[in-house]
């Protein structure tokens, strides 16, 4: 069955550093999107992208957030500078007519 | 904007009992999954429902879109359906983004 694969799993970084987080979706899927869960907090929704641009974006989403698909596989989530309250775990997701795929996470940590 | 309430946050059952948790949603929407996030924190899809019920094994999930409200029951209930189960729903319009319940917490003792 198709899978959606994120890498690294873990990162720890320190505050103020980049961090690319990346993702490859299932290939035919259409729609792509980044959602983040802090420890104990409900899933929040980060960005979708579809036909190689952004087509929507939550307010936690702002300039120190990007988002590309480089080469027409990878998709990756890129935080500029981060802060200790980026610190959680982040999923990549790709949909179907038949529903989500969910990466399995990279559990992020900013020290 | 759609808020999504889960009850129970947390439920303990003894294996072999019927579980149900409920899902409530406040505006409309085209779909709701169902999704189950295990210790290790992935996050699989069990059902996607816009009506009705779907079965598969021993999971039902409804909706009733009138009410705005869905249930998911697990029938002869195992130790090893011990997760988080979400309910996430999509809005009428947009990116076809989720918006998240809180999650309940269910475990399930031998």
């Amino acid at each position: 069955e198709p899978e959606v694969t994120q890498t690294p799993s873990h990162q720890v970084t320190q505050m103020g550093q980049e961090v690319i987080l990346r993702c490859v979706p299932i290939s035919n899927h259409l729609y792509f999107y980044w959602y983040r869960q802090i420890l104990g907090q409900k899933v929040e929704f980060l960005v979708s992208f579809y036909n190689n641009e952004i087509s929507e974006k939550s307010e936690i989403f702002d300039d120190q957030f990007s988002v590309e698909r480089p080469d027409g596989s990878n998709f990756t989530l890129k935080i500029r500078s981060t802060k200790l309250e980026d610190s959680a775990m982040y999923f990549c997701a790709s949909t179907s007519l038949y529903g989500y795929t969910f990466g399995s996470g990279t559990r992020l940590t900013v020290v | 904007k759609n808020e999504v309430e889960q009850s129970p946050q947390n439920l303990t059952a003894q294996e072999g009992e019927f579980i149900t948790i409920n899902c409530s949603y406040s505006v409309g929407i085209s779909a709701l999954h169902w999704l189950q996030q295990h210790p290790g924190g992935g996050i699989v899809s069990l059902f996607m429902l816009s009506s009705g019920k779907k079965k598969h094994g021993r999971l039902i999930a409804t909706i009733n879109i009138q009410e705005k409200h869905s249930s998911l029951h697990i029938t002869a209930s195992h130790p090893r359906d011990s997760a988080v189960y979400i309910c996430a729903v999509i809005g009428i319009q947009g990116a076809q983004k989720l918006v998240f319940g809180q999650g309940t917490r269910l475990t399930i003792n031998p």
